[in-house]
């Protein structure tokens, strides 16, 4: 597949570990935030949610952390494996009808 | 469900040549959304539209106009093509404000 972006920050995590990737978003006014997962030759692919009211939201194997106070975005993958392996956004809600401003992406790579 | 489809998946133009992508959703969503995304610059907004019947510019929409022709479809067209607009596009829909927009394939368009 063609690559979604050229030099991205890349964590290399080895399989069973747990990955942390971070992410600082522009806004304060921003209300709204969602992490997505894009494998090679695919689409974004949603994963998590948090509104600005929660500090914390878990999912399977996931975790979202919100600090709004440095404007910083987190997600916490457990027990990290191959299948992980992708490029992960940020996206903020800066408005109405729903409009999202992504990040650039990090690279993720899982070492067997 | 088959959730956001795009067509075509791949398509090459020759600069100056017109065309249109298609979009549909299956999910009942009065959103919809075209991004572009090139290396390095992420995803990037063209156009929108919030609820059948309108649309409106998003952060990138020089070079190309959009039609919401029901509340499944939303197409986007290229009038005349220009190398520029090589790049990965994407489909999305989404519910009108919370939750997460859901993404299609993607178009990989070259303009020579």
């Amino acid at each position: 597949g063609e690559s979604v972006g050229l030099h991205l920050p890349t964590l290399s995590v080895q399989e069973g570990d747990n990955s942390i990737i971070n992410c600082a978003y522009s806004n304060s006014a921003s209300d709204y935030f969602i992490w997505y997962k894009q494998e090679s030759g695919k689409g974004p692919q949603f994963i998590i949610d948090i509104r600005s009211n929660m500090d914390k939201r878990q999912g399977q194997r996931v975790t979202v952390l919100l600090n709004k106070t440095v404007k910083h975005l987190s997600l916490q993958i457990a027990a990290t494996q191959p299948g992980d392996s992708a490029v992960y956004f940020c996206a903020e809600n800066k408005g109405g009808n729903n409009r999202l401003a992504f990040g650039k992406g990090n690279q993720v790579v899982v070492i067997p | 469900n088959a959730g956001v489809t795009q067509t075509p998946k791949f398509q090459v133009l020759k600069t100056g040549q017109s065309m249109t992508l298609q979009c549909a959703q299956d999910m009942n969503h009065n959103s919809m959304y075209w991004y572009r995304q090139d290396p390095g610059m992420g995803l990037r907004l063209i156009y929108y539209s919030a609820s059948e019947g309108t649309t409106d510019k998003g952060e990138v929409p020089n070079g190309y106009n959009v039609s919401r022709l029901n509340k499944r479809e939303f197409s986007l067209r290229l009038e005349s093509a220009a190398p520029s607009q090589t790049s990965v596009y994407f489909c999305a829909s989404s519910e009108v404000f919370w939750g997460g927009q859901f993404f299609g394939p993607g178009t990989r368009l070259t303009v020579l």
